[in-house]
């Protein structure tokens, strides 16, 4: 019973990098979330992943963000030419189903730090 | 724009005493409410949830409070422990929207 994993725990890069974080959702669960925790700030919305429809991307703040789903499974979240004010935690969800009673499950979230 | 809000940063209280924590919204449409508990180093963890039909939903020593009227909803942990010590987020989310809106969140210590 693996829980949701991302990698990598930590990562510091130089402003102007592009960096990739990793997803690894619950073996069958079908809805796939990125979330962002900014300093002081409740987590925030980025994009949504459900089986094989369109993504959510409301949520990504600019176009040097996007992420992919491979597979139904493994979520790669991609910042390009990273900004300072990128720094956050990037917290990643999975739930079995999409709706108000399924429960979104967290991994322990990747930690960004641009410098 | 914060549709949800935790107003306190911080809350200390002493073990086996009542810990309160409070979150405001402004959406009156939000449909369910949630709390996340969450230790250092891991992903919050769902604890409880309320449908906005309700005003109280009560599991073992939480219980959450729901006041339609004020937009308000609170936690209470009654008794509370050293364990319960970790950050506590408020989040609402619409029935028709998978996604979920979290306050800034309230970091509770529980002191021995």
């Amino acid at each position: 019973g693996a829980g949701v994993s991302q990698s990598p725990s930590n990562k510091v890069t130089e402003k102007g990098k592009d960096v990739e974080l990793r997803c690894d959702p619950i073996s069958g669960h079908t809805a796939l979330y990125w979330y962002r925790q900014s300093l002081g700030q409740g987590l925030e919305f980025l994009i949504y992943f459900q089986g094989n429809s369109a993504p959510d991307k409301s949520g990504l703040p600019s176009d040097r963000f996007s992420a992919e789903r491979t597979g139904g499974s493994v979520s790669t979240l991609t910042i390009q030419r990273t900004q300072q004010e990128d720094s956050a935690v990037y917290l990643c969800a999975s739930s079995l189903r999409t709706g108000a009673d399924y429960e979104q499950y967290f991994g322990p979230g990747t930690r960004l730090t641009v410098t | 724009d914060q549709q949800v809000k935790q107003n306190s940063p911080s809350l200390s209280v002493q073990e086996g005493r009542i810990s309160i924590l409070n979150c405001d919204y402004t959406n009156s449409m939000f449909d369910y409410f949630l709390w996340y508990k969450k230790y250092p180093a891991e992903g919050p963890t769902f604890l409880i949830s309320i449908s906005s039909i309700k005003d109280k939903n009560e599991d073992g020593r939480f219980t959450v409070f729901l006041n339609k009227s004020a937009k308000h909803l609170s936690l209470h942990i009654v008794p509370s422990q050293p364990g319960d010590s970790a950050v506590y987020f408020c989040a609402a989310q619409l029935d028709s929207s998978y996604k979920l809106i979290f306050g800034s969140g309230t970091r509770l210590l529980v002191r021995p």
